[in-house]
């Protein structure tokens, strides 16, 4: 069975740092595209960060050059780093593991996700 | 980045009810668009992906349509446990844009 587990989560002041993990069972992370996607309190969803079996990532514009999508093969782990958080990232924050398709690209499993909150 | 607009942004419909959502790309997007259903403190649920295609374990009363610009989510009897919040998701290029959903409330 599928399982994705977020943690990390937490309160953080504005400028600060934080790091996600997302251990995930009942497949391997490093064989798979891997993405993280947010959603503000009462807003919608926002994909975030992804990345590829390969290595490459892609980042959305709201978090570029502040956040960094990783990973531990050894722990079959997916990391979100998170540096100069602002008050507009407190979301809770999902990891999902992506399947491709000859139309497109899906999120399929995804884990519980974990609450961020930026505030002083 | 392509934009994704969402119709209605919310609609109050009766168990039984033949409910339709339309997602609309600023683009053309071929056929690359997922659904996804979002029920209140839980993870978003894939049911349709590449516009048409039912993701294992999805009720056959869902479907999906379109390609282009404009696509459809159709719930042909709709069931008590249907009441959610639903979001569209263009593939086609990152940033993978959701649409700003629709709520799908009790009547």
């Amino acid at each position: 069975e599928v399982q994705l587990v977020e943690s990390g989560g937490g309160l953080v002041q504005p400028g600060g740092s934080l790091r996600l993990s997302c251990a995930a069972s009942g497949f391997t992370v490093s064989s798979n595209y891997m993405s993280w996607v947010r959603q503000a309190p009462g807003k919608g969803l926002e994909w975030v960060l992804v990345l590829y079996s390969g290595g490459t990532t892609y980042d959305a514009d709201s978090v570029k050059g502040r956040f960094t999508i990783s990973r531990d093969n050894s722990k079959n782990t997916l990391y979100l780093q998170m540096n100069s958080l602002r008050p507009e990232d407190t979301a809770v924050y999902y990891c999902a593991r992506d399947r491709s398709h000859s139309s497109g690209y899906y999120h399929d499993d995804w884990g519980q996700g974990t609450l961020v909150t930026v505030s002083s | 980045d392509i934009q994704m607009t969402q119709s209605p942004s919310s609609l109050s419909a009766s168990v039984g009810d033949r409910v339709t959502i339309t997602c609309r790309a600023s683009q053309s997007i071929s056929s690359y668009l997922n659904w996804y259903q979002q029920k209140p403190g839980k993870a978003p649920k894939l049911l349709i992906y590449a516009a048409s295609s039912l993701q294992s374990g999805v009720p056959p009363r869902f479907s999906g349509s379109g390609s282009g610009t404009d696509f459809t989510l159709t719930i042909s009897s709709l069931q008590p446990e249907d009441f959610a919040t639903y979001y569209c998701q263009e593939s086609y290029s990152t940033p993978f844009t959701f649409g700003p959903g629709t709520k799908v409330d009790i009547k």
